[in-house]
């Protein structure tokens, strides 16, 4: 149980251009999902929690007009990188969480978009 | 604000080694702390999560302790296999509702 997909898996784009990114939780209602940046050796950086319904809340320096949050329903998140540039390249990787007292108050972390601006 | 470190930033060991790594965060008033594993390219599977009111969790050749006052904990793995490679990777949260703080992480390498 508890399974977070993400689509595509790996998606190369050109600058200036939109790519949009899904985060998909299988087999339970996510309430919340988190978006988070990772880049080389690096840890995994928060960018922005989604819970359904609401608007999305940022960190601290993540533009939320660049990054582009939407969470319209208990099982579905996606992030769209718009005009995308070169220093956007990264490994994207979404987590989900359900609802307290139901097993699934944990985040469960998808697969991971690795995202190639050329 | 919350900073996690983990030590060392790589490691490698031959198969069968019992081995130990290490995180440390600023911070003491956490909510729980959680070991991931992170295989290349691949997102995060959870390893072993402990509350604040524990003081260690096992899982078959994983065992995680947690040391809250001084900021610690460590990750034992026995008997190592290459199928364990990876990169292990520490996160603290301060309360339920609260983000996950993570670490650079450990790349463990086991060689056969």
């Amino acid at each position: 149980g508890a399974v977070v997909s993400q689509h595509p898996s790996r998606v190369i784009c050109k600058s200036g251009t939109s790519v949009k990114i899904e985060c998909r939780s299988l087999d339970f209602q996510a309430t919340t999902m988190f978006w988070y940046r990772q880049f080389p050796k690096q840890s995994l950086m928060l960018m922005a929690t989604s819970n359904e319904g609401s608007k999305a809340t940022y960190e601290q320096g993540v533009e939320k007009d660049k990054f582009l949050i939407n969470h319209a329903s208990l099982t579905l998140s996606t992030l769209t990188v718009t005009s995308a540039h070169p220093e956007d390249s990264s490994f994207y990787i979404c987590s989900a969480r359900g609802q307290p007292g139901q097993g699934t108050y944990e985040q469960y972390f998808g697969p991971g978009t690795r995202l190639t601006v050329t | 604000k919350q900073e996690v470190t983990q030590i060392p930033a790589a490691l490698s060991v031959p198969e069968g080694e019992n081995l130990v790594l290490n995180c440390s965060f600023t911070d003491s008033a956490i909510y729980n702390l959680q070991w991931f594993r992170q295989d290349p390219g691949k997102g995060l599977t959870s390893l072993l999560l402990i509350q604040s009111s524990q003081r260690e969790q096992t899982s078959g050749r994983l065992n995680a302790s947690l040391d809250k006052s001084s900021g610690r904990s460590t990750l034992y793995i026995a008997a190592s296999q290459p199928g364990d490679s990876a990169t292990y990777l520490c996160a603290v949260k301060k309360g339920s509702n609260y983000k996950l703080t993570f670490g650079k992480g450990t790349l463990l390498t086991v060689n056969p």
